[in-house]
């Protein structure tokens, strides 16, 4: 039972924005700012979008953006494009020093 | 460009071990850490641990403690990690990635180790 809790689907159509959030459940994680965001396409690899709730790597677009507030923290998708199709985990840093994985979202473009 | 490569698809019988290597290219390997992450088929991501390129340090998640051993070689820029006493439920892809601030990437192109007997 993961301890960061994702909503199972989100969906929106081309060139809309799209949220997904993240609930810490568990005392063991936030309090802090180390929660990342990950992109999965079918039968691909996961790749890091966001990391330390809102900075994003060189190369990610700017149509990613990240946030926290209290105990969830989210992601938002602006212009959503058909290339954004995929699966979106969440992770946060935990005190036992480890990583934990949200349930993961499917994000369908209509 | 930064780059993880992962050794290929694996085959094992319940009871037996497995090493799946991760070999870093186009950066200096002993500056960051690699995690390891696996996903069983049609579930989603699980964190296994994470080792030092730079001193070995190790932190497993509590689950796979006493069955994962995670080693590097740095004369080689390359990251291992091994599971013992596999059972079926061990059956998943198997990703490793490198440690980017407190996130992870980028990351290999993942090792699909079946159990089955």
């Amino acid at each position: 039972q993961s301890a960061l809790t994702q909503p199972a689907s989100v969906s929106g159509s081309p060139g809309q924005s799209i949220t997904i959030s993240c609930t810490e459940t568990s005392s063991d994680v936030g309090g802090h700012n180390y929660v990342s965001w990950y992109q999965q396409h079918p039968g691909k690899a996961p790749k890091l979008m966001i990391y330390e709730v809102s900075n994003r790597p060189s190369g990610v677009s700017n149509r990613f953006s990240g946030s926290k507030s209290g105990n969830t923290a989210s992601l938002t998708i602006s212009g959503l494009q058909a290339e954004d199709e995929a699966d979106y985990y969440c992770s946060s840093y935990t005190s036992s020093s480890t990583y934990v994985f949200g349930t993961g979202t499917k994000v369908t473009v209509l | 460009q930064v780059q993880l490569v992962q050794s290929g698809a694996e085959v094992r019988k319940p009871g037996a071990s497995v090493k799946v290597s991760c070999k870093a290219l186009g950066y200096t390997f002993t500056s960051y850490d690699i995690t390891w992450v696996r996903q069983a088929p049609g579930q989603g991501l699980e964190w296994m641990g994470w080792i030092s390129g730079y001193n070995d340090n190790t932190n497993y998640e509590q689950k796979f403690q006493g069955r994962v051993t995670m080693t590097t070689d740095t004369s080689t820029s390359t990251a291992y990690m091994e599971l013992r006493s596999l059972r079926s439920d061990d059956t998943a892809v198997y990703y490793c990635a490198r440690t980017y601030y407190y996130g992870s990437g980028p990351w290999g192109q993942g090792t699909l180790v079946t159990v089955s007997s």
